[in-house]
C-alpha cells in the first residue's frame, strides 16, 4: 500500500513569500503530525490532528505558521511571510496507535 | 518536560563490529520508546519499539531493552554491515504525561550518524 507522501519535495522561497506544503497520509490513519527538522537535529513537534480536528498546535513557532486538515485526510502546512529561520525539512507522519509513519519530507530553503 | 539524550556521532565502525548507541530519557508518565532510522536520501523508518519496562524491541538484528531503573533504551547490534550506515534517532511518546493536551507526539534525540567501513 502507499505510504505517506509529501509535496513538493524541495521548495525554495524568497524571504517574505508564502508557502504551502502538502501531506497525504496513509488511508485510514486518524492521527496526523507535522514536525520540523533542522539540519543535524532531531525533529521538533509542530502540530497534531485527529481526523479534521487540530488538537494540539503548541509547537507552531509563530502565528505565521498555520495547518489544516479540512476533510480529515490531506493536510496542508502553510507558512506566511517566510523567514530564513524557517529553512528546515518539514516532516509529516500519520499514525496507527503509537506507531508513526513518516513521509519523505519537504526541504524548505528560504533565501 | 520530557526529553531524550543520545550519544553524539558520528560513530565509525568496521564491518562485523559490535554496535551500541546510547539513549537515555526523562519522562513524567510511562512512555513508549522507539528507535527510528534514516537511510541516506530516505524518510524516517521505525526500526523497533518497546512499550513498557523490561520489554525488548528487535528488528533486522538490532535490539534495545527498555530499562526503567536507568531510564535507558540503548540500541545494539552484534555484527554491523555497510548497509546499516544511516542516522539513528531515539524517541519517546508520553501521551499520559503531565501535559493537558496529551497526544502521541514523539520527542526526539538529536540523532547519531553511523558509518560502517568495509
Amino acid at each position: 500500500g502507499a505510504g505517506v507522501s509529501q509535496s513538493p519535495r524541495y521548495k525554495v522561497a524568497k524571504r517574505g513569500q508564502d508557502v504551502a506544503l502538502r501531506c497525504d497520509p496513509i488511508s485510514g490513519h486518524v492521527s496526523l503530525f507535522w514536525y520540523q527538522q533542522a539540519l543535524g537535529q532531531g525533529p521538533e513537534f509542530l502540530t497534531y490532528f485527529q481526523n479534521e480536528a487540530q488538537l494540539d498546535k503548541s509547537g507552531l513557532p509563530s502565528d505565521r505558521f498555520f495547518a489544516e486538515r479540512p476533510e480529515g485526510s490531506v493536510s496542508t502546512l502553510k507558512i506566511q511571510r517566510t523567514q530564513q529561520e524557517d529553512s528546515a525539512v518539514y516532516l509529516c507522519a500519520s499514525s496507527w496507535l503509537d506507531e508513526q509513519y513518516f513521509g519523505p519530507g519537504t526541504r524548505l530553503t528560504v533565501t | 518536560g520530557d526529553s531524550v539524550t543520545q550519544m553524539e556521532g558520528p560513530v565509525t565502525l568496521s564491518e562485523e563490529a559490535f554496535l551500541t548507541i546510547n539513549c537515555t530519557y526523562t519522562a513524567t508518565g510511562y512512555p513508549s520508546l522507539f528507535w527510528y532510522v534514516q537511510y541516506p536520501g530516505e524518510g524516517l523508518q521505525l526500526l523497533l519499539k518497546a512499550t513498557k519496562a523490561d520489554d525488548k524491541g528487535s528488528n533486522k538484528g538490532f535490539e534495545a531493552t527498555y530499562r526503567k531503573e536507568t531510564t535507558s533504551f540503548h540500541l545494539e547490534k552484534g555484527s554491523v554491515q555497510v548497509s546499516d550506515s544511516a542516522v539513528y534517532f531515539c524517541a519517546l511518546s508520553d501521551p499520559f504525561g503531565n501535559s493537558m493536551d496529551s497526544n502521541y507526539q514523539l520527542i526526539w534525540g538529536a540523532g547519531t550518524k553511523l558509518i560502517i567501513k568495509p
